[in-house]
């Protein structure tokens, strides 16, 4: 059984501080990365996407790929409160050719003023 | 939310009733998929389509069919729904590798 396995939280951090998201999988496999932010009540929204080992930087988020560690990370800088959601670690999985993605439970972050 | 709809957005049904969810996207994008969310699982695979009348089953589709009659429409069906299936209903699409999803269904049984 292919796994993605996130820290369910809840990560509790200080306005301004830096918030650290982390996610392993067993596939390594695995080819294409993805980080979704879900705000309660609403649908995942798709915030970072990451194919290769190293950083990816997109305004206050950075991704973060070890694909030898069979780890992902996601550093969020500067956090605000509303960043307050729930952040979803999703892994590509190509089984039988066709594209589907492995979900992990979730982190809830909160960050307090 | 990547010109995706479903429909209806909150459902309350009774047991045993068959029910019927849809998704429509507004542009010709080949693969759809349905997840269920629940607490503490995150979002899990029921069913996919990679193709109009071509869907292949995710990791919990006991229970569910699905169809895919036109690119633009994926339908969901619970044929006798159960309390179990008391969840929320996210349609995604695949766009150059990428899924993004739609609004979501409120289901509730009971």
């Amino acid at each position: 059984q292919k796994e993605v396995e996130q820290n369910s939280g809840p990560l509790s951090v200080p306005e301004g501080a830096i918030a650290s998201l982390n996610c392993t999988y067993s596939d390594r496999g695995s080819q294409s990365f993805f980080w979704y932010r879900q705000y309660s009540g609403k649908s995942p929204e798709l915030i970072m996407s990451i194919y290769s080992n190293g950083d990816k930087e997109d305004g206050r988020f950075t991704a973060q790929l070890n694909k030898a560690s069979q780890y992902v990370s996601l550093l969020i800088r500067d956090s605000q409160p509303s960043d307050s959601a729930t952040y979803l670690c999703a892994v590509n999985n190509f089984s039988g050719g066709y594209n589907k993605l492995i979900f992990g439970a979730g982190t809830r972050l909160a960050v307090h003023p | 939310d990547a010109g995706i709809t479903q429909s209806p957005r909150h459902k309350v049904t009774e047991t045993g009733t068959p029910v019927t969810l849809r998704c429509h996207q507004t542009e010709n994008h080949r693969y759809m998929y349905w997840y269920r969310q629940d607490p503490g699982h995150g979002l899990r695979l029921i069913h996919y389509s990679y193709g109009v009348k071509d869907t292949d089953k995710g990791e919990v589709s006991d229970g569910y069919s699905v169809s895919r009659s036109k690119t633009e429409d994926f339908l969901l069906t619970l044929e006798s729904a159960t309390s179990s299936q008391t969840s929320v209903y996210f349609c995604a699409i695949l766009v150059a590798s990428e899924q993004y999803f739609g609004p979501g269904t409120r289901l509730t049984v009971t």
